[in-house]
């Protein structure tokens, strides 16, 4: 299995575009994970889906955050307009339904905004 | 949420057996223990889980308290790449299934 994939690896953008994030989950994985990482805050927790459904968002920052999972082998992160603060390394991570799986990790997709 | 508390940093020698602490003392009972790391540039990866008995794999062993308010993980022979940030996390099999939060995790340094 090729693992969880990210795209795209790297994005430098300008404060105001949109940026898109994409992530497509191990195949069979029911739940999927989004995360933040920086060095001020650590790993933060945005949103996860369970089969499709977005069950817990609260770690969304702001309404200019939102994520989509259209279907079982596909989810976006959008961010709409980004700022400088949004310059983060962002992780997607899948697993089995339920808790006693593991959490399988992408390689992370590192944002810029300028 | 429950919330995991470990030390910031860790020290340990080459070839050393290293024991690395967490404290979970709000647990529930359908929460599950798991233990990753984070290599510098990679993303998170999966050491090991449990639930109350002690677990061994290929890469460490878990040892769980009693009372599942704290757990170790350990690491029987550190290796150079074993250095790597540590996390503690976990996941809930109750109302919040499967959400699972980070800490600030234990940066462990290995020395030659």
């Amino acid at each position: 299995d090729a693992g969880v994939i990210q795209s795209p690896r790297h994005e430098v953008t300008e404060m105001g575009q949109e940026v898109t994030l994409r992530c497509k989950p191990i195949s069979g994985h029911n739940s999927l994970f989004w995360y933040r990482q920086t060095m001020m805050r650590g790993l933060e927790l945005l949103i996860y889906f369970n089969n499709n459904v977005p069950i817990d968002d609260s770690g969304m920052p702001e309404d200019r955050f939102s994520a989509k999972m259209p279907n079982a082998s596909f989810s976006t992160l959008k961010i709409q307009p980004s700022e400088p603060r949004d310059s983060a390394v962002y992780f997607c991570a899948s697993s089995r339904a339920g808790v006693t799986g593991e959490l399988f990790f992408g390689e992370g997709s590192r944002l810029t905004v300028l | 949420d429950a919330k995991t508390t470990q030390p910031n940093s860790m020290e340990s020698n080459e070839e050393e057996p290293v024991h690395l602490p967490c404290n979970h003392s709000t647990i529930s009972g359908t929460d599950y223990i798991h233990w990753y790391r984070q290599l510098p540039s990679q993303g998170p990866e999966y050491v090991i889980h449990g639930l109350t008995s002690n677990v061994n794999n290929r890469m460490a062993s878990l040892a769980i308290a009693e009372d599942r308010k704290s757990s170790t993980l350990i690491l029987h022979r550190a290796t150079l790449r074993d250095a790597a940030v540590y996390y503690c996390i976990l996941r809930d099999e109750g109302t919040n299934a499967g959400k699972s939060t980070f800490g600030d995790g234990t940066t462990l340094t290995v020395k030659p």
